[in-house]
Order: structure tokens, then C-alpha cells, then sequence
């Protein structure tokens, strides 16, 4: 699988739009971005993935570069439940067996 | 639906007993996976099952441990002798589909495991 590189923490403004980039310049024809997030103490849980298009769910919206290096995980208005660990993960579209290999991630703090 | 279930949530143990670390997932879900997480080295998978068969177990650290999936509702994972070092949290995650195919994996809750 392609490595991914994320920022090890961000803070957000509650209110404000959380904007959290992933570089995966490696990434290949075949392969997805898929965003997982873990709240403290919790399992993580999936947010969100795309192939080059963007994409958006209630969530939150994704959006790819157009050479695919890299993309940025947009939480529109971010409140203090969104603060979590943000793991950006790249996986290919035949991966037998739905593997995920987490990274470091972002921790994403939100504050009052 | 009650989502992926974990047993138990904590367990304290002593260096050399079993561990026995139990999860049910999601109903119709046909893939489980267990995973481990620590500080040092962060959420790493251990083994997936497909249709109750493990697939690939590459990620399991050592003999001492083994994972099973009798049915489609209970999988196990089992630490025999436990040591300080297999102190984590474990993570149980299901999700529905077959190879290929791009299907959200829902994680339990964990169990926090202490080996003293």
C-alpha cells in the first residue's frame, strides 16, 4: 500500500471548518483514500473515501488533488465531538480482504 | 443493531496466565478483524477472517497467540502465556462483503488489556 504522510496535530476553532491534508504522492491508478477517525477511548470509525473525485457525506467532504498526491479532509463546522485522531489511509481497489494499515494520523484538537 | 461487541472491556492479568479476548460482530457481517493498538507502535492488524476462515495472520506476533472464528457470530482472540509487552488495547472490527470490495470496517469498543 501507498505511505501516507499527515501533520501529527492540528488545532480547529469550534464553529470553524477543520481542513486536514494527507500527502500520498506514491498512490497508484488503483488504489483509494480512505479517512478513518478515533474519538479517545473508542474504536476507530469510518468517515469517508474517493478514488479521484471528490466526495461528500454527511460527515464530511473529501477532496483530491487532480494528479492524486495528495487530499484534504474538509469537517465543514467543526464541533469539540470531532476532536480525534484522523488517520488517512490508502488501499488498493483489489485488496483482498478490506485491510486497512493505519499511520500515525492527525490529532485534531477543537477548541471553544 | 448493537454494533460490534467486545469482552470483557478491561481485563488485568499476570505475566504467564491465558488471556481469552472475545468479540461478536455485527449480524450478516462475513469479515472480522483484530487489531491491537499501543502507543509505541499504534493500530497494527493482527489476523482477518473471511466466511469464519482466517485469510491472513501475517500480523500476529507470535506463537503465543491465536485467533478462531467457530461461527459466524464469535471470534476469539487468545494470548497463552501473556507477558507484560502484550499489554494494549484490542480491537475487534467486522464489516459485509467479499474480497474487493470497499466496505466500511466497524470497530468495537476494545478491550483494554494490562498484563502485570
Amino acid at each position: 500500500d501507498a505511505k501516507t504522510t499527515q501533520p501529527t496535530s492540528m488545532d480547529c476553532a469550534e464553529g470553524r471548518a477543520a481542513n486536514l491534508p494527507c500527502n500520498h504522492s506514491t498512490i497508484s491508478g488503483n488504489e483509494y483514500v480512505y479517512w478513518y477517525r478515533q474519538i479517545h477511548s473508542q474504536g476507530p470509525q469510518y468517515i469517508i473515501h474517493g478514488l479521484k473525485n471528490n466526495e461528500t457525506n454527511e460527515m464530511a467532504s473529501l477532496i483530491i488533488t487532480e494528479d492524486r498526491k495528495s487530499s484534504t479532509l474538509i469537517l465543514p463546522h467543526a464541533t469539540l465531538r470531532d476532536t480525534a485522531v484522523y488517520y488517512c489511509i490508502v488501499r488498493p481497489r483489489n485488496n483482498a480482504g478490506n485491510m486497512l494499515t493505519f499511520g500515525g494520523g492527525t490529532r485534531l484538537m477543537v477548541k471553544p | 443493531d448493537a454494533g460490534v461487541i467486545q469482552s470483557p472491556r478491561h481485563e488485568v492479568t499476570e505475566m504467564g496466565q491465558e488471556v481469552t479476548l472475545r468479540c461478536k460482530p455485527i449480524s450478516g457481517h462475513n469479515s472480522l478483524f483484530w487489531y491491537r493498538q499501543t502507543m509505541m507502535r499504534g493500530l497494527e492488524l493482527l489476523i482477518y477472517f473471511n466466511n469464519n476462515v482466517p485469510i491472513d495472520d501475517s500480523g500476529m506476533p507470535e506463537d503465543r497467540f491465536s485467533a478462531k472464528m467457530p461461527n459466524a457470530s464469535f471470534s476469539t482472540l487468545k494470548i497463552q502465556p501473556s507477558e507484560p509487552r502484550d499489554s494494549a488495547v484490542y480491537f475487534c472490527a467486522s464489516s459485509f462483503g467479499g474480497l474487493a470490495v470497499h466496505n466500511e470496517q466497524f470497530f468495537g469498543p476494545g478491550t483494554r488489556l494490562t498484563v502485570l
